[in-house]
């Protein structure tokens, strides 16, 4: 089945700086990869995706680029802002497996002000 | 508020107790998920359904049973719980299997 490893399980910033979070996926039929933010007493909400026939995609300040040959995606956010600080997944599936989500471990966001 | 709700909120409860998650979805979704969130690990698929038919169970042990009456409500029964099946149990609904999933707060349950 599918392994989703995340890294940095924790990233400190300054306000205004950028952040990256990079995540490896083992399953080369995967072809949706979605990332979902985590804030405190909160479930995870969807952020950005980007399915395997794109290579970039941009919403505003965050963007998610996927490297297929590679099979490693990253989420970037940048001039961060104390609201980003929250727990990032990342996440992947493909059709063969139904469609089931398998989830990184998580980063933990801190930006500082 | 993401369309998705989860009561109670927090849950405190004996071994030997039972209790009952519940889960309701307000968007019109026809897929709902039961996740595990721990420190040990961060986000578990535990159940799926899909239409109230129930499409995976990710090797779930037997002391939690789930039931979907209807594609807007599910539950997660609980009964003779351990100590280390404290946690955060989520609940999420989509629009369809593979469809963006839309999360509750989750409760918070401990085990003593």
């Amino acid at each position: 089945g599918e392994n989703v490893e995340q890294h940095p399980s924790t990233l400190s910033v300054q306000e205004g700086d950028s952040a990256v979070i990079k995540c490896t996926y083992s399953d080369s039929a995967s072809n949706y990869f979605p990332w979902y933010k985590q804030e405190l007493g909160k479930g995870p909400q969807l952020i950005i995706d980007i399915r395997s026939n794109v290579g970039e995609k941009k919403d505003q300040r965050i963007a998610v680029t996927l490297n297929k040959t590679a099979k490693h995606f990253s989420l970037h956010i940048t001039e961060t802002q104390p609201e980003d600080s929250a727990v990032y997944f990342c996440a992947a599936t493909s059709d063969n497996a139904g469609n089931m989500l398998t989830f990184g471990g998580g980063t933990r966001l801190m930006v500082k002000p | 508020e993401t369309g998705v709700t989860q009561t109670p909120r927090h849950l405190v409860m004996g071994m030997t107790n039972k209790k009952s998650l519940k889960c309701e979805q307000h968007l019109g979704h026809n897929a709902m998920y039961w996740y595990k969130q721990s420190a040990k690990k961060p986000l578990e698929l535990m159940f799926v359904y899909n239409f109230k038919e129930q499409t995976e169970n990710n090797s779930v042990p037997s002391r939690f049973s789930p039931e979907c009456p209807n594609s807007s409500h599910l539950f997660l029964h609980l009964h003779t719980l351990q100590p280390e099946d404290s946690a955060l149990y989520l609940c999420a609904s989509s629009q369809g299997l593979g469809g963006e999933q839309y999360f509750g707060p989750g409760t918070r349950l401990t085990v003593t």
